[in-house]
């Protein structure tokens, strides 16, 4: 039962890259959300998405989009990633009220 | 103000001791809360829910006050194994809509 996966498990990106950060449940959850987690800070949401097809901002979307390819899969994209963006990011689903998280990305932007 | 607010610690305490944890959130409109706790450079996992009449697993007991708005947890015989990040989450609902708030977490170390 693999639960969450996320992929990369690490990434070193230079100022100004892009990538996109994966992630697919196979728990048939309907909500999917993108989480960065930083020194003091906890874990803050990025972007979520409620269902297949929809997608909204959380607390700190600026300098990332998302996808949602379908219900299983839903991606995080950096356009042009910056040193601030230097972050762990932890991907969710929800059943009911608790949240099932991957193992999460280590990205450093240098 | 942060709408989750836990002590950081680090909490250092020797093997069979009683710890106890504390949250406070600001938001009235919160509908459910819970600990997770989080292992060195690992994904939060769902420790327990909190109740109004207290809620009791093993060693963890989380209880909730919704008229001071505070959330503890009370860890009793302390294992090596409780070493990890406690996170204190609470599910709001508001003119906003749903969303899931992360406290900081509060660092625990048991030692030997």
């Amino acid at each position: 039962n693999a639960g969450v996966t996320q992929t990369p498990k690490f990434q070193v990106l230079k100022t100004g890259q892009s990538m996109t950060l994966q992630c697919a449940q196979d728990m048939n959850h309907n909500s999917m959300y993108w989480y960065r987690q930083d020194p003091g800070m906890g874990l803050r949401l990025i972007y979520y998405s409620a269902s297949e097809g929809t997608t909204d901002k959380g607390e700190v979307p600026n300098g990332y989009n998302v996808s949602r390819l379908n219900k299983r899969e839903f991606s995080l994209r950096l356009e042009s990633a910056a040193p601030s963006q230097t972050s762990v990011y932890f991907c969710a689903s929800r059943q009911a009220t608790e949240a099932f998280f991957g193992q999460g990305t280590r990205l450093t932007v240098v | 103000r942060k709408e989750v607010e836990q002590d950081p610690g680090p909490f250092n305490v020797p093997e069979g001791a009683t710890v106890a944890f504390n949250c406070t959130y600001s938001n009235s409109a919160s509908q459910s809360f819970f600990w997770y706790r989080q292992d060195c450079r690992k994904e939060p996992k769902l420790l327990m829910s909190v109740y109004s009449s207290g809620n009791e697993d093993g060693r963890f007991t989380a209880q909730l006050n919704r008229a001071s708005q505070y959330i503890s947890l009370l860890i009793r015989d302390s294992k090596l194994s409780d070493s990890a990040t406690y996170l204190c989450v609470v599910n709001i609902i508001d003119t906003g809509g749903f969303k899931t708030i992360f406290g900081a977490g509060t660092r625990l170390f048991v030692k030997a």
